[in-house]
């Protein structure tokens, strides 16, 4: 049971225009949501996370926005740079507070000058 | 943000053999701290929690006989994996926890390569 769902495998956008970078999900017990950003043979790296209480929340160029009554959030980059490209994953909290993350199968984000 | 390390960045193995990754919060205390790997174009997928002076909690699925997990401080998180199959071969990452909303502190991962 795929809880938190990337169903776009990847994205190209050019240099300069946004990106928007999609994730559903199926429980609506979440309590927030978060987006990292992975580099080849890296770890991720922490974006930007969103309280389910809130519906956007911005820094700098990146902004998320969620729609509880669709279950779907959103990342959006703009202007999206080069060094954008990467692989991004949405992320939500296991239940019980343990701490354990569920991930989205990830979006390839490729920005072209 | 807090920084992790893990040890070695990328290991090749005969099979039969055993290795040992470790995983390091180095400006903080991580009484937890994660243990993912990650198939080629696919997720990360959670193996196990390692938990300070306990024994580690396995996802379903996660062989912990051959997943030994050992959490001996609140800085230093170890996976060996025992008698490697090729088909262990992955890129293993680990994590601790951060603050505000449960943001995760990630390694760089290792590579492990099992001929």
């Amino acid at each position: 049971d795929q809880q938190v769902k990337q169903n776009s495998p990847s994205l190209s956008v050019q240099e300069g225009r946004i990106s928007i970078l999609n994730c559903d999900y199926t429980n609506s017990m979440f309590d927030y949501f978060l987006w990292y950003k992975k580099y080849p043979a890296e770890g991720p790296t922490f974006l930007i996370s969103i309280s389910s209480i809130k519906d956007k929340n911005e820094d700098g160029r990146f902004t998320v926005f969620l729609n509880k009554s669709a279950k779907h959030l959103s990342l959006h980059i703009v202007p999206s740079q080069p060094g954008d490209s990467a692989v991004y994953f949405c992320a939500a909290p296991h239940e019980g507070n343990t701490g354990k993350l569920i991930f989205g199968q990830g979006t390839t984000l490729q920005v072209k000058p | 943000g807090a920084v992790v390390s893990q040890h070695p960045s990328w290991v090749i193995c005969k099979s039969g053999t055993s290795v040992k990754i470790e995983c390091r919060s180095l400006d903080f205390q991580a009484t937890t701290m994660f243990w993912y790997r990650q198939f080629p174009k696919q997720s990360l997928m959670l193996m196990a929690t390692s938990n300070e002076g306990s024994k580690a909690t396995y996802e379903q699925g996660v062989e912990k006989d051959k997943f030994l997990i050992n959490h001996a401080s609140l800085t230093l998180s170890t996976l060996t994996v025992t008698s490697a199959h090729p088909e262990d071969s992955s890129f293993y990452i680990c994590s601790a926890g951060g603050q505000g909303l449960g943001e995760q502190y990630f390694g760089p991962g290792t590579r492990l390569t099992v001929t």
